[in-house]
């Protein structure tokens, strides 16, 4: 079974600063995706960035990026410029890529200070 | 281009009552997936449907069912609620391929007392 870990359940950062989220995950698979979740207040489920496992080149969107670490097992994003709107909750996920099912951690809520 | 829709948005039920569900995917979307979201266990996958197939369930019980008709809207129903069954549905589309990612909608609160 696959599980992914989110070790940080609050995580706080000043406006302007940069912050890293963790994610680990446990798979015996070699093909998959990991993706960023954010779910603001208004609950509603926002793709924040996705990596494929075949890929070594670390993924970015503006001011997301990512630490994919394939050995480690490893999957971090980092919030830079962090901004209010960023204040969220942060889910890690995993998908097999046969598979349909994405397996979340159990997020990490970020408050971002004015 | 619209998003992923869910209605109801809100819905009180009584133990023991069935409910419906509704997700209207992405325009083009073929994959439908199904989560349900508790402060307690997190997100869970229910199941995914895709051209009107299940193609993978998640380990809920029976009483948890789905289906999606041919213009890719699915439906899910839970029949005998119980008070555990209290918590956010999230419905999520895809085009339907590996590669492509989840876009969810506004979940639906499903109350039961």
């Amino acid at each position: 079974a696959q599980t992914v870990t989110q070790s940080q359940p609050e995580m706080s950062v000043q406006e302007a600063e940069t912050v890293t989220l963790s994610c680990t995950y446990d798979t015996s698979e070699s093909d998959y995706y990991l993706f960023w979740y954010k779910q603001p207040p208004s609950r509603q489920m926002i793709l924040v960035i996705r990596q494929e496992a075949y890929k070594q080149q670390n993924a970015t969107e503006n001011r997301f990026s990512v630490n994919f670490q394939k050995a480690a097992k490893s999957f971090s994003l980092k919030i830079s410029d962090s901004q209010l709107g960023d204040a969220a909750m942060y889910f890690c996920a995993y998908r097999v890529s046969n598979d349909y099912k994405l397996s979340f951690g159990a997020g990490t809520t970020v408050t971002v200070r004015a | 281009k619209a998003g992923v829709t869910q209605t109801p948005r809100y819905l009180i039920k009584t133990r023991g009552q069935q409910v419906t569900l509704s997700c209207s995917p992405i325009s083009g979307h073929r994959s439908v997936s199904w989560y349900q979201q508790t402060p307690g266990q997190g997100l869970q996958f229910l199941f995914e449907y895709f051209s009107e197939t299940q193609r993978n369930k998640g380990n809920f019980p029976g009483r948890f069912s789905g289906r999606q008709f041919s213009n890719s809207r699915s439906e899910m129903n839970v029949s005998t609620l119980e008070l555990g069954d209290s918590a956010l549905y999230l419905c999520a589309s895809s085009l339907g391929g590996q590669s492509y990612e989840q876009y969810f909608g506004p979940g639906t609160r499903l109350t039961v007392t």
